[in-house]
């Protein structure tokens, strides 16, 4: 069955590390997106891509980064940078171009310790 | 500012007792509302996109509908499985991305 595959699902991460959040996808989708989701808050994009290679910052984009070197991959580095990563993770994407529905992953939760 | 704004941010319902959830948002070229569902530690999943004014659609006991300024989520004699997060979210005309609100948390009661 075609999806997004995000790991790993839980990430624990003592401060001033690093840490790389897989998002794979076999949709076969063009667009890409990484959103942020706190208790009490809605979905914030972090970064999204529309095509290989390319990419564009969200509106909560310092102390994180991306790369988008394959059509099926997008991960998302939370850097030592990020001031409080400790959240829920979506990695979604999308076929074409425009406000077209998005096909979330499962998540992964970051907690700094 | 464009933004979009859901209420009430909590619900609680008995099984049965039907209710709506709003979406109100002041965002420029509209192309589309978008409602999701969103259960604990999940990911979201797509229930209605909504394009225009006076569009309506419908899904089991939900129905979404659409006016210039406001979507609503209708439950309709709700069952404890509808008990999750609804979301909403809008997609510019010139945007690739979606804007989500905080969601309205809804818990059936049997």
């Amino acid at each position: 069955d075609g999806g997004i595959t995000q790991s790993p699902k839980y990430l624990f991460r003592k401060e001033g590390q690093n840490v790389t959040l897989s998002c794979e996808q076999n949709l076969n989708h063009d667009a890409m997106y990484w959103y942020r989701q706190d208790p009490g808050q809605g979905l914030r994009l972090i970064y999204y891509s529309q095509i290989v290679n390319d990419f564009q910052k969200g509106d909560i984009a310092e102390g994180y980064s991306v790369s988008r070197e394959k059509k099926e991959s997008f991960p998302l580095t939370v850097t030592s940078a990020q001031k409080n990563p400790t959240a829920f993770y979506l990695c979604a994407s999308t076929s074409g171009s425009g406000a077209n529905v998005l096909t979330f992953g499962a998540g992964s939760r970051l907690t700094v310790l | 500012e464009d933004q979009v704004t859901q209420s009430p941010e909590a619900l609680r319902l008995q099984e049965g007792e039907s209710s709506s959830l709003n979406c109100s948002y002041t965002v420029s070229g509209l192309r589309g509302l978008f409602w999701y569902r969103q259960d604990p530690g999940k990911g979201p999943e797509f229930l209605f996109t909504l394009y225009s004014a006076g569009e309506e659609k419908e899904k089991e006991r939900l129905k979404a509908t659409l006016t210039k300024k406001e979507s609503f989520l209708h439950i309709t004699a709700p069952k404890p499985e509808d008990s999750a997060t609804y979301l909403c979210a809008w997609g510019g005309s010139n945007d690739y991305k979606l804007s989500f609100g905080a969601g309205t948390t809804v818990t059936v009661r049997a």
